[in-house]
């Protein structure tokens, strides 16, 4: 168990729908990642929050959006939903310092149909 | 910007034989180099890493990387290979200048062979 909590595990929704994805970090970790993984894209950074700040954004699509609350939770917004949005979506989460040591939640499979 | 390149997208490997992953990094500044497995329905959990300091590094279930400046290379190794090794090996990439951006690789599915 890395300490990182994702839900849900598995989403199934409709194209043109819109979801969100929650992730609790590790007790005491300041910064969260978002990752897509697919079968043809392999595993994408989307994005990086540090304590509420967006630090860098990856390949992630006008149609997603992030955000870290207060509380250090983090939710991942999809809308307008794609057959090609369909992947696993990881969180990840570091403790301040360097290097940055990514703990990975178990995913959410979201499949869109 | 930083980049991993992973080569060979899947390898198989015999049961006791030495398994080695091929990963070349891209890198500007001094790099942060890190390996990365993923068992099936699972997530993403630390192998090990290079910050700096010895270029050989041990990691977790008999894995070794190192790491090769002249090269820009990081390739993981275990001399032999366990059924249990059977899974998806990723290398990343991030540095001190990043901001904590962590890039990974397109991933190498482990087979191995009874």
């Amino acid at each position: 168990d890395s300490g990182v909590t994702q839900t849900p595990k598995h989403l199934i929704t409709a194209t043109g729908q819109r979801v969100t994805l929650r992730c609790s970090p590790r007790s005491g970790d300041l910064s969260v990642y978002w990752y897509q993984q697919s079968l043809d894209q392999g595993l994408q950074f989307l994005i990086h929050y540090y304590n509420g700040e967006e630090r860098a954004k990856g390949n992630i699509l006008e149609r997603f959006s992030a955000q870290q609350f207060p509380d250090l939770h983090s939710e991942l917004n999809l809308s307008s939903l794609e057959l090609g949005d369909s992947a696993l979506y990881f969180c990840a989460s570091s403790a301040q310092g360097q290097p940055p040591i990514a703990f990975f939640g178990q995913g959410t499979r979201l499949t869109v149909v | 910007a930083q980049s991993v390149t992973q080569l060979g997208s899947h390898v198989s490997v015999s049961e006791g034989a030495l398994v080695l992953l091929r990963c070349n990094y891209s890198s500007s500044v001094p790099p942060y180099l890190f390996w990365y497995v993923q068992y099936p329905n699972q997530g993403l959990q630390l192998l090990l890493k290079y910050t700096t300091g010895a270029t050989l590094v041990k990691g977790i279930n008999g894995f070794e990387a190192e790491f090769k400046k002249s090269e820009t290379s990081f390739h993981l190794t275990k001399p032999s290979a366990h059924m249990s090794d059977a899974a998806e090996y990723f290398c990343a990439v991030s540095s001190y200048s990043s901001a904590s951006k962590i890039i990974f690789g397109s991933g190498t599915r482990l087979s191995i062979r009874p």
